[in-house]
C-alpha cells in the first residue's frame, strides 16, 4: 500500500531562516505529488504540485519543491521564511487507484 | 468561481446518534472526496465519488457511508456515532481523481 512520511512533525524557525520539509512516499509507479498548506483557521490550500516535467517545481509565496524519483522524495523548500508562513504543511501523493494519500503534516512555527 | 462549501460547519452529537454532512463541490467538478482529520492521525481518506458512483474507499468501518447526487453534491453519513468519530471532516472536489483537489472548510464534529 502507498504511504507518505513527513519526518518533521514540528519545526520552529526564526524569520529569514531557510526551510526544508521532508516528504517521502512509498510507491513504485507513476505518481502526482502535492504540497498543501493550512494556515491557522483556514482551509487546506494547494501550495504546489508535480505531475511531470521539470522536477523542480515552484509554487506560491516563494515555495519550491524538488522531486527526486530515485529517493522517492518531494521535499519542500523556501530560502527565507516569514512569520506569515506559520502553518501546517501536508505532503500528498496520488498514484494507483486514484487515491490521495496524505502525510501526517508538519507544523511550522516562525518566530518574528 | 465559488469554492467548496460544507454544511454544517459545527455539529455536536451524542454517542449512538447518526449524522449527515453535506458538501457542494466547485462547479464543473465531478469528483468529491471525503477525509477525516484528527490531530493524531492527520488526514485519512474516507471515500471518493465520481458521477454518483463510489470509486474508492478508505479503511473505515461500514458506519461511514456516502452518496453523490446528479449535481455532484455529496453527503456523508455516520451511523452509531462513537467518541472516536470526533474530528474535522473535510470534503475536496476536483475535475477528476488525478487532478488537484480543492478543499472545503470542513465540518467539525464533536461526539459526546
Amino acid at each position: 500500500a502507498q504511504s507518505v512520511s513527513q519526518h518533521n512533525h514540528h519545526v520552529i524557525l526564526s524569520e529569514a531562516a531557510s526551510l526544508e520539509l521532508g516528504c517521502n512516499y512509498s510507491y513504485g509507479g507513476t505518481v502526482n505529488l502535492f504540497w498543501y498548506v493550512q494556515y491557522p483557521g483556514q482551509h487546506l490550500q494547494l501550495l504546489l504540485k508535480y505531475f511531470s516535467g521539470d522536477p523542480l517545481v515552484k509554487g506560491i509565496k516563494g515555495f519550491e519543491a524538488e522531486f527526486i524519483k530515485s529517493k522517492f522524495s518531494f521535499n519542500l523548500r523556501k530560502p527565507s521564511v516569514q512569520w506569515s508562513d506559520t502553518a501546517e504543511y501536508f505532503c500528498a501523493v496520488n498514484g494507483s487507484l486514484n487515491k490521495f494519500y496524505f502525510g501526517s503534516g508538519t507544523k511550522l512555527n516562525v518566530k518574528p | 468561481k465559488a469554492g467548496v462549501t460544507q454544511t454544517p460547519r459545527y455539529l455536536i452529537k451524542t454517542r449512538g446518534q447518526q449524522v449527515t454532512l453535506s458538501c457542494s463541490p466547485i462547479s464543473g467538478h465531478r469528483s468529491v472526496s471525503w477525509y477525516q482529520q484528527t490531530p493524531g492521525q492527520g488526514l485519512q481518506f474516507l471515500f471518493e465519488y465520481f458521477s454518483e458512483t463510489q470509486r474508492n474507499k478508505g479503511n473505515f468501518p461500514g458506519r461511514f457511508s456516502g452518496r453523490q447526487f446528479s449535481n455532484s453534491r455529496s453527503e456523508m453519513n455516520v451511523s452509531t456515532l462513537e467518541l472516536g468519530d470526533s474530528a474535522l471532516y473535510l470534503c475536496a472536489s476536483s475535475r477528476d481523481s488525478l487532478e488537484t483537489q480543492y478543499f472545503g472548510p470542513g465540518t467539525r464534529l464533536l461526539v459526546l
